[in-house]
């Protein structure tokens, strides 16, 4: 069964004080690995699809990269409006392009 | 360009009422369409998807079924509702045809509360 687990699952940060996300997977012939964001009450928006390990995709503030067994979202000098829950999710080979999500990481950037 | 319209926004139903959820998607064809359900404090569960008009794959028992009358309109009912089927509703949606990397697309839900 593919397992998606992303730590940690709240972080509060300071304007301008970088850090990361984790996503953790396990997955039977991984074919993309997701990275959305989410605001209260609104549907999630892409961001990333990383496809093999060492891809690494950049937006704006945000970098994501992917290993074999996790990938990361690197957020530099974050601003407010960056807070939001970002969501990692896997498709897993012959799934019908099915995603399997993780719970997320409510991040919140403080001025 | 796609656009992709869930309605109503939010809805608030006694339990054991019926339920009807609509997602239509706009500027493309023939896409696979996704329903999922977001409980306060748990992920994304998906529910139903299908490929094709008529075509509908379940993914969680449940007192819930989806239909696809039309190439780019999914449904979600339900006869009688329970508490558990409280939540946000999202529709998803895959233009294979077109999308290189395949990512799934989100509408802006349906916020569901069952009395």
């Amino acid at each position: 069964e593919d397992q998606v687990t992303q730590s940690p699952e709240a972080l509060r940060l300071q304007e301008g004080e970088s850090s990361s996300l984790n996503c953790s997977y396990t997955v039977s012939g991984l074919r993309g690995l997701f990275w959305y964001r989410q605001d209260p009450g609104k549907g999630p928006e892409f961001l990333f699809t990383l496809y093999s390990a060492g891809e690494e995709k950049e937006k704006e503030r945000l970098k994501a990269t992917l290993t074999k067994k996790e990938s990361f979202l690197h957020i530099t000098a974050p601003k407010p409006e960056d807070s939001a829950t970002y969501l990692c999710a896997v498709r897993a080979g012959g799934s019908n392009y099915k995603l399997t999500f993780g719970k997320g990481t409510l991040l919140t950037v403080n001025p | 360009s796609q656009t992709i319209h869930q309605w109503p926004a939010t809805l608030v139903q006694p339990v054991g009422s019926p339920l009807s959820l609509e997602c239509t998607v706009e500027g493309t064809s023939n896409p696979n369409l996704y329903w999922y359900r977001q409980a306060a404090g748990r992920g994304l569960q998906l529910l139903f998807y299908s490929v094709g008009i008529g075509q509908i794959s379940s993914e969680v028992p449940q007192n819930l079924s989806a239909s696809r009358p039309q190439d780019r309109q999914f449904i979600l009912s339900s006869k009688k509702l329970l508490l558990s089927d409280s939540g946000f509703y999202l529709c998803a949606w895959i233009q294979l045809a077109a999308a290189a990397y395949n990512e799934q697309f989100f509408g802006p839900g349906t916020r569901l509360t069952v009395l």
